[in-house]
Formats: C-alpha cells, structure tokens, sequence
C-alpha cells in the first residue's frame, strides 16, 4: 500500500470554472476526510465520510462544495464556480474504525489557484 | 468551543539547541492529541500521539511530548535540533473518537540554524 493518494497535485484555473478533485485511501481504511489549508494556517476540517455516507459536513463547505464517495473506497471533490478565495491545499485523509485508532494519514495534497 | 492554540507561529533554534512547540487546548473533555509535520508542498505527517496510558509520548524523529491535564498542554520537544527538523509543526486534537475529526492549531514554523 502506498499511503493516500490525491490527484491532481496541482491545479490552476480560472475563476468561475469547475474542478474536481480526487483522493485514493489507505485501502481498508473505512474513514475519509478533507481538509482545506491556507498559506500560513492549520488545516480546516470540511467534511467527513465513513464508507459511502458523508456524515459530517463543516459550514466552510458552500454550496459550491460537493463531495462524493460512492463506493466507499476512492472519493472526489468538487468545486463549482470557483472563486479566488477558493485557491488553497486540499488534504484527503484516512483512518481505520475502532476506539482510540484515531490516527489520520494525509495525503500530499492537491494545490488549487484560482486565478 | 473546543480550540487549540500553538504558542509561537516561528521558533528559531541552533542545532543541537533544545526544541519546544508549545501547544494548548481547550475542553471539557479528555482529548486525544496528535503532532504532525509538513515539509513543503507535502501532506502531513504524524510525529506522534497521545490517546489514553502514559502521558508522556515518544514519536519519530526523537520528538516526544508529554500530556498535562492540569495545564491543558501536550507541548513538544526534542533534545537536540538537526538541520532535518526545519518544517511547520501542526498540533491537533479530536475530541470525537467515533469520527476521528481533527482540530489543528495554527502551526510553528521551525527554523534550524547552523
């Protein structure tokens, strides 16, 4: 297993266009999440799946923002319309289920400029 | 509201020097906390963590950190810097073991000189 992967690395695009985005797990791994880090900031939670069900969602995620993770394995990210305040590293990241295995292996991020 | 704070947005060192993150919470209750590294243009990578046991944690790297209920503190440190530590240091905590959601402080910039 190679870790989690995300793809695109990066991404350029102009305002008002679509982009999506797609992360890969740790296979076995039932608990995807997204991230969104700003330049100088911490990551922000955005939203989190476990299998196929999106059960948590932060208010930071617009409507402009979807998430899919239709078979429980590989998810993607979308983002309509985008916006200049929208340009930002995307983190995907994974965990196994249990009590206390909280561990959570990140991606290397996908780099989004809205230009 | 649950929030973590990093003490410090940079913190420059000599190597060899001490290293000290510095990294509070807030909450009612018990945590599990985390440290993570990002080198540059890369995803984060877990240092080390502390869930329930011993409060005092060893990770990678030789970093450890030790977790002070009293103090609501989980600071990091490692007894002497090398050049290869130079990153941005991210404290976490989830207060949610069913979801695994994580809090990030703001980050300390670590800068290692020679």
């Amino acid at each position: 297993d190679t870790g989690v992967s995300q793809d695109p690395r990066h991404k350029i695009t102009k305002r008002g266009q679509n982009v999506t985005f797609r992360c890969d797990p740790i296979s076995e791994h039932n608990r995807l999440y997204w991230y969104r880090q700003t330049l100088g900031q911490g990551p922000e939670f955005l939203t989190y799946f476990q299998n196929e069900a999106q059960l948590e969602k932060s208010r930071l995620l617009s409507d402009r923002f979807s998430a899919e993770r239709p078979k429980g394995s590989f998810s993607t990210l979308e983002i309509q319309r985008t916006e200049q305040g929208d340009s930002a590293m995307y983190l995907c990241a994974s965990s196994a289920p249990g009590e206390g295995n909280t561990e959570a292996f990140f991606g290397q991020g996908t780099r989004l400029t809205v230009v | 509201a649950q929030s973590v704070t990093q003490l410090g947005s940079h913190v420059s060192v000599s190597e060899g020097a001490l290293v000290l993150l510095r990294c509070n919470y807030s909450s009612s209750v018990p945590p599990y906390l985390f440290w993570y590294v990002q080198y540059p243009n890369q995803g984060l990578q877990l240092l080390l963590k502390y869930t329930t046991g011993a409060t005092l944690v060893k990770g990678i790297n030789g970093f450890e950190a030790e977790f002070k209920k009293s103090e609501t503190s989980f600071h990091l440190t490692k007894p002497s810097a090398h050049m290869s530590d130079a990153a941005e240091y991210f404290c976490a905590v989830t207060f949610s073991s069913n979801t695994g959601k994580l809090i990030f402080g703001q980050g300390t910039t670590l800068q290692v000189k020679p």
